[in-house]
């Protein structure tokens, strides 16, 4: 299994509105990564989990919460989002920088998010 | 801080003709550098990578890219170009630790 599997393809909300986006991978993977991505803009980072500690939070508003209950799988939590948060939001792991080598990331398909 | 720069938000072949697509880098220490492929709705594809040794990187689908220390670039070129090469194609760089950074993106498309 070499796929890193996001859910919901989509999602609407509403700025009062929570939600959560999900990211499975079963490839053993020990770093999983949150990207955010504009139209028309390349990926932004947001989070990094590695070996299931935030390692990396690239100063994300408090409404964007992850939480990486295990080492397969890494949620983001949703809460009173802004129109302006509407993004493509790629979830990707790696072996992780302990693994040595290049730390080759493997990406989601992406959610689509719109907040209305 | 690492950071990468495409030249060339938009690139425009003929079907058969060389793809070249223009990646620069700035690296303080030595960079692992990528190529990746994202199709309209879809995530992000490696294509290829620089980690060290030979600085002629092949990758998948006739995709290659060489690693110029002295001119600081690591451009992807391809012979042929394919329709179904149209695609957005991102220049990224690697710290050697988790953070990857991606430059702005090069859109390609391949007229019939």
């Amino acid at each position: 299994d070499t796929e890193v599997t996001q859910t919901p393809k989509h999602l609407v909300m509403g700025m009062t509105n929570k939600k959560s986006l999900k990211c499975e991978q079963h490839m053993g993977h020990r770093a999983m990564y949150w990207y955010k991505q504009k139209a028309k803009k390349p990926p932004e980072l947001m989070f990094v989990y590695s070996y299931e500690k935030l390692s990396i939070n690239e100063s994300v508003p408090s409404r964007f919460s992850p939480e990486c209950p295990n080492s397969s799988l890494l949620n983001l939590h949703l809460h009173a989002l802004q129109p302006e948060d509407s993004a493509l939001y790629l979830c990707a792991s790696s072996q992780g920088r302990l693994a040595g080598g290049a730390n080759v990331l493997t990406f989601g398909a992406g959610s689509r998010l719109t907040v209305l | 801080a690492q950071s990468v720069t495409q030249l060339g938000s938009h690139v425009s072949v003929s079907e058969g003709a060389l793809v070249l697509l223009r990646c620069n880098y700035s690296s303080s220490v030595p960079p692992y550098l990528f190529w990746y492929v994202q199709y309209p709705n879809q995530g992000l594809q490696l294509l290829l990578k620089y980690t060290t040794g030979a600085t002629l990187v092949k990758g998948i689908n006739g995709f290659e890219a060489e690693f110029k220390k002295s001119e600081t670039s690591f451009h992807l070129t391809k012979p042929s170009a394919h329709m179904s090469d149209a695609a957005e194609y991102f220049c990224a760089v690697s710290d050697r630790g988790n953070k990857l950074v991606f430059g702005a993106g090069t859109i390609l498309r391949v007229k019939s």
